[in-house]
Order: structure tokens, then C-alpha cells, then sequence
């Protein structure tokens, strides 16, 4: 089956800085790769996806890069501010309506 | 409009006891999903169902655990004889199976505490 690592488990940047979160899968049938940001005390929330015909993908101050060949996916977020502050997961899944596996989330604490 | 709701939103519970756990996914969602979030951990994929059917049930750590879907709306999950070990949070999501995104809206969980 699949696995997915992540890395790291904590990262403190100061505000304004950049954030960078690392994910490898192992299963080759995976397209689909989401980012989901959990804030304390609720359930995850997608920010933002990708898919494996595509490198890169941007959405404000957010991006995330796949490399298929590698397979490995990364979640930027540059300027961040303090709202930035939750956990990320990062996952992948063949698609459709099949098994979602996650990786083990990263705790991002932006400091004011 | 209205999220995925579930309930109860914690629980306690005494050893040896079968709690239910309850899930409302969004309106005309045909994917419904459970996972377990221990403290400090990741998401742990127990099931899914497409419709009223699980076709992947691989993540239910024993035969304690048991989960149903009537309907195509709600679902429950239960736990037979709680241990301490299934103290977590469980979360639910649904996702709409008609278009091209997978994205799942997971609701606030239900943290069950097994004393």
C-alpha cells in the first residue's frame, strides 16, 4: 500500500518568512496529492492540491511543487503570518474515490 | 450551507463499554470517510463508503470496530468493548463523486476518551 513521510514534525519561522513542509510517497499509481491545514480543535481543511500532470501549482502565497519522477511533493508558503500558525498534512491518493493516505502532519508555529 | 456534522463531539467512556459514533456528511455527498487522529499523530484511514457500500474497510484495527451507512446520508461508527488504546479523536469527511475534485470536508471529530 501507500506510504507517505513528512518532514519536518515542527517548524518555527518569524513572520515574513518562508515555510517549507516536504512529502515522499511510495506508491507510483498515486495522482493526486492535497494539503490540508488543520487549526486547533477542528477538522482539516484543503488549501490546496495537485495533480500529476502537473510540476506546480500557486495559489497566493502558497505553491506546491510535485516531482513525479522523485516522488516527492513539497507545500511552500511564503510571507507568512501569524493566521499561517496550524497543522499541515500532506496525502496521496490514486484518485477517485479510493484510500487517502496522510502523511503524519507538520506543526508550523509562525512567531509575531 | 451546512458542513459535515458529528456527534457526539466528546465522549467518555468507561473500559469494556460500545460507544457510536455518529457522522452527517454534506447534502449529496456519495463518499463518506472515518479516521482516527491520536494525540500527536497523523490521520489513520479506517473506512470508506461509496454510497451505502464499504469497499475498503482495510484501516478498522479489529473486529471491535464496526461501521454502517444507511441511506447514503449518515453514518455510524462503533466501538465493542472500548479500550484505553482507542482513546483519539474521530474525524469523518464526505466528498462529492460527480466532478473532478477529491477534496474531502471533514467535520470537527468527536474526541472519545476511554477511562
Amino acid at each position: 500500500g501507500e506510504n507517505v513521510e513528512q518532514h519536518p514534525s515542527t517548524l518555527s519561522v518569524q513572520e515574513g518568512d518562508s515555510a517549507v513542509i516536504k512529502c515522499t510517497y511510495s506508491d507510483s499509481a498515486s495522482n493526486y496529492f492535497p494539503w490540508y491545514k488543520q487549526e486547533l480543535g477542528k477538522g482539516p481543511q484543503l488549501i490546496i492540491d495537485i495533480r500529476s500532470n502537473v510540476g506546480e501549482k500557486k495559489d497566493q502565497r502558497i505553491a506546491v511543487t510535485l516531482n513525479k519522477t522523485a516522488k516527492h511533493f513539497s507545500l511552500h508558503i511564503t510571507e507568512t503570518q501569524p493566521e499561517d500558525s496550524a497543522v499541515y498534512f500532506c496525502a496521496a491518493t490514486p484518485g477517485g474515490y479510493q484510500k487517502v493516505t496522510f502523511g503524519i502532519g507538520t506543526k508550523l508555529q509562525v512567531i509575531p | 450551507g451546512a458542513g459535515v456534522s458529528q456527534s457526539p463531539s466528546n465522549k467518555v467512556t468507561e473500559k469494556g463499554k460500545d460507544v457510536e459514533l455518529r457522522c452527517d456528511p454534506i447534502s449529496g455527498h456519495t463518499a463518506l470517510y472515518w479516521y482516527r487522529q491520536s494525540l500527536g499523530q497523523g490521520l489513520e484511514f479506517l473506512i470508506y463508503f461509496q454510497g451505502n457500500s464499504a469497499p475498503d474497510k482495510s484501516g478498522l484495527p479489529s473486529d471491535r470496530f464496526s461501521a454502517e451507512r444507511t441511506g447514503g446520508s449518515v453514518s455510524t461508527l462503533t466501538i465493542q468493548r472500548t479500550q484505553q488504546e482507542d482513546s483519539a479523536v474521530y474525524l469523518c469527511a464526505s466528498s462529492f463523486s460527480g466532478g473532478q475534485s477529491y477534496e474531502q470536508y471533514f467535520g470537527p471529530g468527536t474526541r472519545l476518551t476511554v477511562t
